[in-house]
Parts: C-alpha cells; sequence; structure tokens
C-alpha cells in the first residue's frame, strides 16, 4: 500500500536560515499533497499543499516543491523564527484508498536563537 | 476559519469504562475523522464518516466505534477501554465527495489517559 516517509526525524536550524523538511511517497499515482504544522500540545495545522499538476507553490514564507518522478516532496520556510519551532507531518492522498490521506511521522524542527 | 472542537482536552479513564470522545465542526463540512496519533508511529485512522449516519473503518478499528447522527458532530467511542488505548485522539473535517482530495482541518486533540 501506499508508504509516506520523511528524510529525517530532527532537524536543527539557526534563527533566520532557511529550513528544509523533505518527504518521499511510493505512489505515482498520488494526485494531493499537504504539509500541516503541529506545535506542542496543539492538533496539526494546516500550511500549504499542492496537487499533481503543478511542481512548486507558494506562501508566506513557505513553498511546497514536488517532485513526481522521484516522488519527492519538501517544504521550504525562509527566515526561520524561533515560532517555527514544530513538527511538520506531510500528508498524501490514499489513491485507491478512498478517504484516507497518509500521514508521514514528522521531522521535528528546532529553531536555534 | 474553520474551527473543530473537541469534547475535552485531558481524559483520564479507568479500564473497561465506556468512554466517550466528541468533536463538533462549524463549516458544514461532509466528512469527518477520527485518527490517534502515537510517538514513532505518526498518525493512524480510526474511523472516517463522508455523510450523516455513515462510517468507514479506518486502519485501525478494532476496540473503537463511531456515531454520526448529525453532520456536524462525530463520536468516537471506546466500548472497553484499555491501557493500550492511551494516546492522543484527533479530529478532523473536510469539505467535498473525494475526501482523500481535499484538505483536513483538525481539532486540538484530546490526550487520555487509561488507568
Amino acid at each position: 500500500g501506499e508508504s509516506v516517509g520523511l528524510h529525517l526525524p530532527t532537524l536543527s536550524v539557526q534563527e533566520g536560515d532557511n529550513s528544509i523538511i523533505n518527504c518521499a511517497y511510493s505512489n505515482s499515482a498520488s494526485d494531493y499533497f499537504i504539509w500541516y504544522k503541529q506545535e506542542s500540545g496543539k492538533g496539526p495545522q494546516f500550511i500549504i499543499d499542492i496537487r499533481s499538476n503543478m511542481d512548486k507553490r507558494q506562501g508566506q514564507r513557505v513553498t511546497v516543491l514536488l517532485n513526481k518522478t522521484v516522488k519527492h516532496l519538501s517544504l521550504q520556510i525562509a527566515a526561520t523564527q524561533p515560532g517555527d519551532s514544530a513538527v511538520y507531518f506531510c500528508a498524501v492522498d490514499g489513491s485507491g484508498n478512498t478517504g484516507k490521506l497518509i500521514f508521514g511521522q514528522g521531522t521535528t524542527l528546532q529553531v536555534k536563537p | 476559519d474553520v474551527k473543530v472542537t473537541q469534547s475535552s482536552r485531558y481524559l483520564v479513564k479507568r479500564t473497561g469504562e465506556k468512554v466517550f470522545l466528541e468533536c463538533v465542526q462549524d463549516m458544514d463540512h461532509e466528512n469527518m475523522f477520527w485518527y490517534r496519533q502515537d510517538p514513532g508511529l505518526g498518525l493512524r485512522l480510526i474511523y472516517f464518516s463522508y455523510d450523516v449516519k455513515m462510517k468507514e473503518k479506518g486502519d485501525i478499528p478494532e476496540g473503537y466505534s463511531v456515531s454520526r447522527e448529525k453532520k456536524e458532530r462525530f463520536s468516537l467511542i471506546l466500548e472497553s477501554a484499555s491501557t493500550n488505548q492511551t494516546s492522543m485522539y484527533l479530529c478532523a473535517s473536510s469539505f467535498g465527495l473525494l475526501a482523500s482530495q481535499e484538505t483536513q482541518y483538525f481539532g486540538p486533540g484530546t490526550r487520555l489517559l487509561v488507568l
């Protein structure tokens, strides 16, 4: 079945630097991809999404890149701030599994002052 | 803004008790979901519902049941709580007919401890 993996469980960056969080997925038919942010003690919060007809989408300080050839998704955070410290999940539509999003396990982003 | 609320932030129950977790969304979303979140295992889908009175099993439905009598409310029931059901429970909702193609919005979570 579909699987979603993150490359690093923890990422530590200096305040002001750019952060890149990666995610790999297994199903080439997946069409919809989401990034969530989860702060300690809270539920996941939607950050940005992208569909398979695009390879890049930008939000406020965040960019999602989709490489369908290698089935890779990344989240870039510009000028990382202490408030960006959280766990970041990617989620991928479980194509063939109606109604399901498949979640990665999360990367913990630590921002050093 | 989408708002998904859960009835309790923290719950402590004893083994064998029947436990009800309530979730309410205010955006008229068709789809609602219950997940549990455990360290090292990520989010795992327990049940979801795409319409009133409709439900579908997720990946780990054993020991759980659900109820959706009204569109805005989705309840998770632990028929006889066990210690291995100690976890963070997250409710989510989404709009649209194809649930896997829509953003899911999450509640704040209920941290359940079963003693």
